[in-house]
């Protein structure tokens, strides 16, 4: 049971947007930034937002973060079939004293 | 570039010991924290531990508080996981990751080495 809660699949037809969830609480994301990563099957996770919102240089604008309160959204625009992939989402808790890592959520365009 | 190569996954039986060593390049490992990730086979990623720049400051998951120890060695950029009492849960790719950002903004991974607890 991951501390940051995400919903396991989501799908979506190529052009459109998709938004992944991720609810924390107080102690989590209520209290820090949240990141976002991208993993391709049988690959090395990818950072794709950082401290909520930001993008690392080469990521594609079509990728956004957002927080609000306990939770935060990453959105994906003009969805293309090269973004089928699982997306993670990640953040300090202050009351653990540890990383902590959202379940991942499964990506699918139809 | 930035590099990082991870070494000294393998197999062993429960109630032993591994040491994973972390090798970075490209960047001054002495002005990041350092994390590791692992990731079970099949599942999703585990925060498992990191080290402040110079290692006065040290956290773990709990999963693994009390048997795994992680440490670096800023004059070989190098991290290290001394991994003890393994599980058979402790079965997982562990990647050292290069914190880039605020609150585990986790900007640089390595290809991993793979953990097998076997009974």
């Amino acid at each position: 049971q991951s501390v940051l809660t995400q919903p396991p699949s989501i799908s979506a037809a190529p052009g459109q947007k998709v938004t992944i969830s991720c609810s924390g609480s107080s102690s989590n994301i209520g209290d820090n930034y949240v990141s976002w990563y991208q993993q391709f099957p049988g690959t090395v996770p990818k950072l794709l937002i950082y401290e909520n919102n930001k993008r690392p240089s080469g990521i594609f604008d079509r990728f956004s973060g957002s927080k609000s309160g306990t939770s935060a959204t990453l959105d994906i625009t003009g969805l293309q079939t090269g973004d089928e992939a699982d997306y993670y989402c990640v953040t300090w808790d202050s009351s653990l004293s540890a990383g902590v890592f959202g379940g991942g959520t499964k990506l699918t365009v139809l | 570039e930035v590099q990082l190569v991870e070494s000294g996954g393998g197999l062993v039986q429960p109630g032993e010991s591994l040491r994973l060593t972390c090798v970075a390049s490209g960047f001054n490992i002495y002005s990041h924290w350092m994390t590791w990730v692992r990731q079970a086979p099949g599942k999703g990623l585990e925060w498992v531990a990191n080290m402040k720049e110079d290692g006065s400051l040290i956290n773990y998951a709990e999963s693994v508080k009390g048997r795994f120890t992680i440490s670096r060695d800023n004059g070989k950029s190098s991290l290290y996981l001394q991994m003890n009492s393994l599980r058979a849960e402790d079965t997982a790719v562990y990647y050292c990751v290069r914190v880039v950002a605020e609150d585990e903004g986790l900007g640089d991974w390595g290809q991993g080495t793979l953990v097998t607890v076997f009974s």
